[in-house]
């Protein structure tokens, strides 16, 4: 099956830096990467997704990168603010069957 | 309303205590899901419902029961648990089968 792996499993960051979260997966079939957030006291929420026929998607502050060939997909956050701490997973499936997550990156952005 | 409703949001029960967690979806989705976080691990997934019909078990303990009456409703019933059953239990549901999820805020259950 599908292993994602999730880097780093936290990060602080100075409110307005840009903020840098990497996964990597195993199965070549996957060709859908969501990307969710999660707030204290809340479920995962989807903010940002990317298909495997494109390499980038921008909305706002945030964008989301896939390289096919390495087989790993980046979650970018610019001009940080505190109300982007939170908990962000990312994932990857292929077609219907399941999401494999992975294993969250608590981000911190300091005032 | 929120789009998929928890309840309860706490839960505290003892290793011979019976509970049932409860879902409900008001977005018209088919299928519903029932997820495993703890501390630091990737999303668990548990058990998946289609059209009400149970399509997965991921090998869970019969410790936890679920119950799908319809395609709105989804039950996790609680029965003998263990300390290491004491999880954020989250759930989901998507139009069909695959499809983007939305999660519930989750029910968060400590096992003493």
């Amino acid at each position: 099956g599908e292993n994602v792996e999730q880097h780093p499993s936290t990060l602080s960051v100075q409110e307005g830096d840009s903020a840098v979260i990497k996964c990597t997966y195993s199965d070549s079939a996957s060709n859908y990467f969501p990307w969710y957030k999660q707030e204290l006291g809340k479920g995962p929420q989807l903010i940002i997704d990317i298909r495997s026929n494109v390499g980038e998607k921008k909305d706002q502050r945030i964008a989301v990168t896939l390289n096919k060939t390495a087989k790993h997909f980046s979650l970018h956050i610019t001009e940080t603010q505190p109300e982007d701490s939170a908990v962000y997973f990312c994932a990857a499936k292929h077609n219907f069957n399941k999401f494999y997550f992975g294993s969250g990156t608590k981000l911190n952005v300091k005032p | 309303e929120t789009g998929v409703t928890q309840t309860p949001r706490h839960l505290v029960m003892g290793m011979t205590n019976k509970k049932s967690l409860k879902c409900e979806q008001h977005l018209g989705h088919n299928a519903m899901y029932w997820y495993k976080q703890s501390a630091k691990k990737p999303l668990e997934l548990m058990f998946v419902y289609n059209f009400k019909e149970q399509t997965e078990n991921n090998s869970v303990p019969s410790r936890f029961s679920p119950e799908c009456p319809n395609s709105s409703h989804l039950f996790l019933h609680l029965h003998t648990l263990q300390p290491e059953d004491s999880a954020l239990y989250l759930c989901a549901s998507s139009q069909e089968i695959g499809g983007e999820l939305f999660f519930g805020e989750g029910s968060r259950l400590t096992v003493l």
